[in-house]
């Protein structure tokens, strides 16, 4: 069956450095991959796509990479800031389809 | 709209007992997604929607869900005789055609259904 798996304990990172967190899937061949970021008591946000032929995305302190070999992502917060802490979550998404499908996310605490 | 609304935004009801949860997307949305997530997890798929066309419904885990979109704008997911296992906070996504290039979802605040 599909599996999408991100780290499920926190990451605790300093302010200012760079926080990555991981995201591997098996038995799923997406187009799409996705970042969203979640609050506590709030729906997902979008933040990022890249597709599957794209290695790499940045957009202003993120950046996110694809390797359809391995089946990872790795989204990278650089320059940290108590701001950036929530809920990160991953979602894959096919070339024909709508709904995605979420990893269980990862919260990230970035400490003053 | 601004966003996506949803109400109520709690729910608390006895076993057994029918609800009706509302989401009202973005104006001019096309798709409408209802998902739902567990304490601690990733939201999961339940239903999707094309205007006012079910086009997947292959996520609602049983005949007791029911999910409506009859004018293509506002939706309804009703649970009829809930269970415990029913407690969640329930999503509503909706996107639109132009939205494709990055294929985002924009997600209402989530309705918490907590079932006694």
């Amino acid at each position: 069956s599909q599996k999408i798996e991100q780290n499920s304990e926190a990451l605790n990172i300093q302010e200012g450095k760079t926080a990555t967190l991981t995201c591997n899937y098996t038995n799923y061949s997406p187009a799409y991959l996705q970042w969203y970021r979640q609050d506590p008591g709030r729906g997902p946000v979008f933040l990022l796509l890249i597709r599957e032929n794209e290695k790499e995305k940045r957009k202003e302190r993120l950046k996110v990479t694809f390797d359809t070999t391995l089946k990872q992502s790795l989204f990278h917060i650089t320059a940290s800031q108590p701001a950036d802490s929530a809920t990160y979550l991953c979602a894959l998404l096919k070339a024909a389809g709508n709904k995605l499908t979420f990893g269980g996310g990862t919260r990230v605490l970035v400490k003053p | 709209g601004a966003g996506v609304s949803q109400s109520p935004r709690y729910k608390v009801a006895k076993r057994g007992q029918d609800v009706a949860l509302r989401c009202d997307p973005i104006s001019g949305h096309v798709s409408l997604f209802w998902y739902q997530q567990a304490l601690g997890q990733g939201p999961e798929f339940l239903t999707y929607f094309q205007n006012e066309a079910q086009l997947d419904k292959s996520g609602l885990p049983s005949d007791r869900f029911f999910a409506e979109r009859p004018e293509g704008s506002v939706s309804t997911l009703k649970i009829q005789r809930t269970q415990q296992e029913d407690s969640a906070v329930y999503l509503c996504a909706s996107s639109s055609r132009t939205s494709g290039a990055t294929r985002a979802q924009y997600f209402g605040p989530g309705t918490r259904l907590l079932v006694l």
